[in-house]
């Protein structure tokens, strides 16, 4: 049973790019939200999908938006980077109907230049 | 206010003992989950031990257990008889209200060192 996947593990963009990174849930679980982790802090909230609708969202800019497919999988979109994107870009999936805890992916490494 | 602190950025245990990584919580939400997670350098986070809010037992998992001090806001981590594996991140969480529509707020981690 495949965990929590992400793509890419890494990529390098440029200041001003655009970018999008992908992630397949756990199989069965159907919610899925997204964190940034710059290095030395701990992880940030972006946003939640469940059901195809973000639920939740963090302190982040409107130049981060989601998407969830009919699959549960999901893509997060970064628009006009800038260099403080830079970061470990997470995702994490719950089962459905009062899961305790949420499983990782490895996470992607997008560094901005 | 941080909903999670963690206060020791760093620290050291002789392997084969136990260490404590400390974790204070804010919340007003009656109901809530604290959780630790470990954070190798490969970056993925691995889930180690939960705690609701409404549990009176302190939670456990083979070699780590959770103690739960719910009038101080405190989830200690606790692990027994250190490895050398387990020499990484170490992330404390919170969530709070339901489950299906919630976040996770984490704190800032503690860098375990086991010394051989």
């Amino acid at each position: 049973d495949a965990g929590v996947t992400q793509s890419p593990t890494h990529l390098i963009k440029t200041r001003g790019q655009q970018v999008t990174l992908r992630c397949s849930p756990k199989s069965g679980h159907d919610t899925v939200s997204w964190y940034q982790q710059a290095l030395g802090q701990g992880p940030q909230f972006i946003f939640q999908y469940y059901e195809e609708e973000e639920r939740q969202r963090g302190n982040f800019p409107d130049r981060f938006s989601g998407h969830q497919f009919p699959n549960y999988s999901s893509e997060l979109n970064v628009n006009a980077l800038l260099l403080g994107d830079s970061a470990l870009y997470l995702c994490a999936s719950l089962a459905p109907g009062g899961a305790a805890e949420a499983f990782f992916g490895q996470g992607t490494r997008l560094t901005v230049v | 206010a941080q909903k999670i602190t963690q206060t020791q950025p760093g620290m050291f245990v002789q392997e084969k003992e136990a260490v404590t990584l400390d974790c204070t919580y804010d919340t007003s939400d009656q109901s809530y989950g604290l959780f630790w997670y470990k954070q190798p350098s490969s970056g993925e986070m691995i889930f180690l031990i939960y705690q609701g809010s409404y549990d009176e037992q302190n939670a456990t998992e083979g070699r780590y257990s959770l103690n739960f001090q719910k009038a101080r806001k405190s989830a200690n981590l606790v692990i027994s008889a250190s490895q050398l594996g387990d020499s990484a991140m170490y992330f404390c969480a919170m969530r709070e209200g339901s489950y299906n529509f919630n976040k996770f707020y984490f704190g800032s981690g503690t860098k375990l060192n086991v010394k051989p």
